[in-house]
């Protein structure tokens, strides 16, 4: 079963706008790790923020975590074509591995 | 730092035919993972080791799957007597010591059972 679930499942945009997705999650978390892959390619790591954590930032990326709604949010700001991929949220609750959520493909258009 | 790296990049095989992964994580990274992943779903736990033991593994990994790291550096994943539902990408990753640790992806291993 999946822990996480993101929203939207789709998501296009123009080129220089700001994206935002959603992760939701069922039990309590130590963990949540946001990754990037593109088409047929592996998974590329974004952000990791700990549960004592509510934001953090790496570029044009921040991520929020909502303990309390059990939630959490990617902003990529000043989107690029390159930024076109499938973003996924993955929670880790004990320490010892990953779940993931369905992913939210997103299109920039220029 | 050479990532994780994973080979083949692809494999295709009839089915019923045995296929084999490798992986060979980042170096010094106690922690290995596999995962599957099939088109348009996120990537699926199956099993992982920490050095040499295999610690967890899925319900997903049938008695045709079997995954070994036999001196804890590189792991390998077979899958015996393949089916069509085994099409996927097997993906490896690692962590220095899994304990909310940043997991790091390889590029995975496309399989297309014909």
């Amino acid at each position: 079963s999946q822990q996480g679930e993101e929203d939207p499942q789709a998501l296009s945009i123009q080129e220089g706008e700001n994206a935002t997705m959603n992760c939701s999650y069922k039990t309590s978390i130590n963990n949540l790790q946001w990754y990037r892959q593109n088409s047929g390619r592996g998974l590329v790591h974004l952000i990791l923020i700990r549960s004592n954590e509510r934001e953090k930032h790496s570029g044009r990326l921040r991520v929020t975590l909502d303990t309390s709604k059990k939630s959490s949010s990617l902003l990529i700001t000043a989107s690029r074509a390159a930024d076109t991929a499938s973003y996924f949220c993955a929670t880790d609750t004990a320490g010892n591995k990953l779940t993931f959520g369905g992913g939210t493909r997103v299109l920039v258009k220029p | 730092d050479t990532g994780v790296s994973q080979n083949p990049r692809h494999k295709i095989t009839k089915r019923g035919q045995n296929v084999t992964f490798r992986c060979d994580p980042i170096s010094e990274h106690n922690r290995l993972y596999w995962y599957r992943q099939t088109l348009g779903q996120g990537p699926e736990f199956l099993t992982y080791f920490q050095n040499e033991a295999q610690l967890e593994k899925s319900r997903l990994l049938s008695d045709r799957f079997s995954a070994e790291r036999p001196k804890g550096s590189f792991s390998t994943l077979e899958i015996q007597r393949t089916e069509q539902g085994d099409s996927a990408m097997y993906l490896c990753a690692s962590s220095p010591s899994g304990r909310g640790d940043t997991i790091y992806f390889g590029e995975g291993s496309w399989l297309t059972v014909v």
